[in-house]
């Protein structure tokens, strides 16, 4: 069974400063992609950022960077210079790219940003 | 990015009704899914929904609690069926990328059932 794992239900970080949310992940299946979502107060689930099991380099998207660590199952997200608008709930996810269309999710990270 | 609406955006709702949820997005799409989001939980797939057929369900889920029209590829309905307190929850669709094969999410329907 696949299985994603976030072990930090809650986190806080002063306001400009980096903060990493852990996430680590479960599979036999070579071929899977990685997902980070943001949700905020109102409930929308946002898209941050992606990484593909066969993507060389780590991805990032402008404040977001993803730390992939293939050998420890490990997809860490970091953001740099957190913003208040930064608290949310923080998702992370994987799907399988070439069985099946679902995603799994994990259990999700409270991050509040301090002024 | 796709373009998805829901409606209602919430709704409170008695025991024992039912309550029908749309989903509208902007482009055509094959695929349309349905997901639950209990207090405090994670989300969790309901069903995925493709156009002209029968909607495929995940463990736990049945199409008479919940069952999910799709009649044309830009749009689709979750009805939560004889309604129960533990049915409260966000109920989101959503339909899949292109790009990154990333799921783009609808605002959510909170749903509370008294």
């Amino acid at each position: 069974a696949q299985k994603i794992t976030q072990t930090q239900p809650g986190m806080f970080v002063q306001e400009k400063e980096a903060v990493t949310l852990d996430c680590t992940y479960d599979t036999s299946d070579p071929s899977y992609g990685l997902f980070w979502y943001k949700q905020p107060s109102s409930g929308e689930m946002i898209f941050l950022i992606y990484q593909g099991s066969y993507d060389q380099q780590n991805a990032t998207e402008g404040r977001y960077s993803l730390n992939f660590q293939k050998a420890r199952k490990s997809a860490n997200l970091v953001i740099s210079a957190s913003q208040l608008g930064d608290s949310a709930m923080y998702f992370c996810a994987m799907r399988r790219l070439n069985t099946g269309n679902q995603f799994y999710f994990g259990t999700g990270t409270s991050l509040t940003v301090i002024p | 990015s796709a373009v998805i609406s829901q409606k209602p955006s919430r709704d409170i709702c008695q025991r024992g009704t039912s309550l029908t949820i749309q989903c509208q997005v902007d482009s055509q799409v094959t695929m349309m899914f349905w997901y639950r989001q209990q207090p405090g939980q994670s989300l969790t797939l309901i069903a995925t929904a493709n156009q002209g057929s029968e909607a495929t369900y995940e463990s736990g889920f049945v199409i008479d609690k919940f069952p999910i029209s799709r009649p044309n590829l830009t749009f689709s309905t979750l009805t939560v069926s004889n309604m129960s307190p533990e049915d409260s929850s966000i109920y989101l669709c959503s339909v899949e990328s292109t790009v990154y094969n990333e799921q783009f999410f609808g605002p959510g329907t909170r749903l509370t059932v008294l």
